[in-house]
């Protein structure tokens, strides 16, 4: 059974740096053709792609917001790393993770999303 | 790289159908057989619904299919059950430059 889970800060100043974790089970990140996303929602709004990193360490991002994402993992711990700089209250959002399985261009498995608010 | 665009909203009666369109151009849509739909019920997760343009998950009804014709991607519901009223989001890959795009998202009301 596949799940994630996401997690990091509920409220972060403007100019601060975020960091969220995706701890997941039910497979691993060392499977050839697995990934996992980050894709993230303002409150009333569309899904937005953020970033990907797949098993070989292939990293995608958003061309607009690339400047400011990076995407990392540690296969041992079963986690994904996203980071997102100089934060800005228009990145008010729940963010979420999910599975990308073998080689598909999809997210089969979501976690449930972390609310992160901006704010001074 | 701009949001594939969707009506806002839709809506049938129960038992009645409802296809909910999905225009991007020959760079996303157009271009790759890897357009996705999504179910978003208030306040949970997106749920995967039709995967590659017309295949479904396991455990997904077969009331619920998808198409293509050039750059616009179609979900059509049949027979509309009340627990069909959410929002849907398609999603299109758009080349190793661009990668992914969602949509604007459509609101289906089951009237």
């Amino acid at each position: 059974q596949i799940t994630l889970k996401e997690s990091g800060p509920t409220l972060v100043k403007p100019t601060q740096t975020l960091t969220l974790t995706c701890t997941f089970s039910g497979f691993s990140l060392s499977t050839s053709g697995v990934g996992v996303g980050w894709i993230r929602q303002p409150p009333g709004k569309a899904l937005e792609w953020l970033a990907l990193i797949y098993w070989d360490d292939d990293k995608r991002y958003s061309p607009s917001l690339k400047s400011r994402l990076t995407i990392t993992k540690d296969t041992s711990k079963n986690q994904v790393v996203l980071t997102m700089t100089n934060m800005d209250p228009v990145d008010t959002a729940t963010y979420y993770c999910a599975h990308r399985p073998d080689y598909g261009r999809y997210f089969d498995y979501w976690g449930q999303g972390t609310l992160v608010t901006v704010s001074s | 790289q701009s949001a594939l665009t969707q009506p806002p909203s839709a809506s049938g009666s129960p038992g009645q159908s409802v296809t909910i369109s999905c225009t991007g151009t020959s760079s996303d849509v157009g271009g790759y057989n890897y357009v996705s739909w999504y179910q978003q019920h208030p306040g949970k997760a997106p749920k995967l619904m039709i995967y590659e343009v017309s295949k479904r998950p396991s455990g997904v009804p077969d009331r619920f299919s998808g198409s293509k014709s050039g750059n616009t991607a179609s979900l059509t519901v049949s027979g509309l059950q009340a627990e069909d009223e959410a929002d849907y989001y398609c999603s299109s890959y758009a080349g190793s430059n661009n990668f992914e795009v969602f949509g604007t998202g459509t609101k289906v009301t089951v009237l």
